[in-house]
């Protein structure tokens, strides 16, 4: 059973635009919710984390919106950058510390 | 440089052959995870060690033997494989088994299967 969800498995942005990732779960339980980033033959690497006591958090280009009576998260880039070319990776842990990952989504930009 | 290193990088084996993949991690982190990755599937946690313990099983089949000596080093011993366990292997830490800690994933071990 899935319980993280990346509905979009790629997207293609333009350089300068925004680019706006989606992902939803279904777990209740969850409480801590982040997004990797994986460029080919690399491991993810950790972006950027929100706890489930605030809406919002910010760091540089990326902010990620939690909703969590929608049980709905996303990533926003902006402006997006042809070094943000790369799979994302939501990731959602519960108390027990255990994370769920989505399937990711292929971001490209192009110039 | 993540921290977190994984040996081999590639890995190609018989369906009767033997290997381990190794992890080593020198970020003083108490949890260590074995992952896998198959193409457009969410990553899989298979195994977690905190403080060189199991604590989970995800189900995973018994060709798959994890080992944790220390803290610092995690393997995974293969043996009997299928076509199918060809995956992306990732190893990941953290600084402990709580939710609020982000995990450190290495570059991950490419495995066929043949």
């Amino acid at each position: 059973d899935q319980q993280v969800k990346q509905n979009s498995p790629s997207l293609s942005v333009q350089e300068g635009r925004i680019s706006i990732l989606n992902c939803d779960y279904t777990n209740s339980m969850f409480d801590y919710f982040l997004w990797y980033k994986k460029y080919p033959a690399e491991g993810p690497t950790f972006l950027i984390s929100i706890s489930s006591i605030k809406d919002k958090n910010e760091d540089g280009r990326f902010t990620v919106f939690l909703n969590k009576s929608a049980k709905h998260l996303s990533l926003h880039i902006v402006p997006s950058q042809p070094g943000d070319s790369a799979v994302y990776f939501c990731a959602a842990s519960d108390s027990w510390g255990k994370l769920q990952f989505g399937a990711g989504t292929q971001v490209v930009v192009t110039p | 440089e993540t921290g977190v290193t994984q040996t081999p990088r590639h890995l190609v084996m018989g369906m009767t052959n033997k290997k381990s993949l190794k992890c080593e991690q020198h970020l003083g982190h108490n949890a260590m995870y074995w992952y896998k990755q198959s193409a457009k599937k969410p990553l899989e946690l298979m195994f977690v060690y905190n403080f060189k313990e199991q604590t989970e099983n995800n189900s995973v089949p018994s060709r798959f033997s994890p080992e944790c000596p220390n803290s610092s080093h995690l393997f995974l011993h293969l043996h009997t494989l299928q076509p199918e366990d060809s995956a992306l292997y990732l190893c990941a830490s953290s600084q402990d088994f709580e939710g609020s800690t982000e995990a450190f994933f290495g570059q991950g071990t490419r495995l066929t299967v043949v």
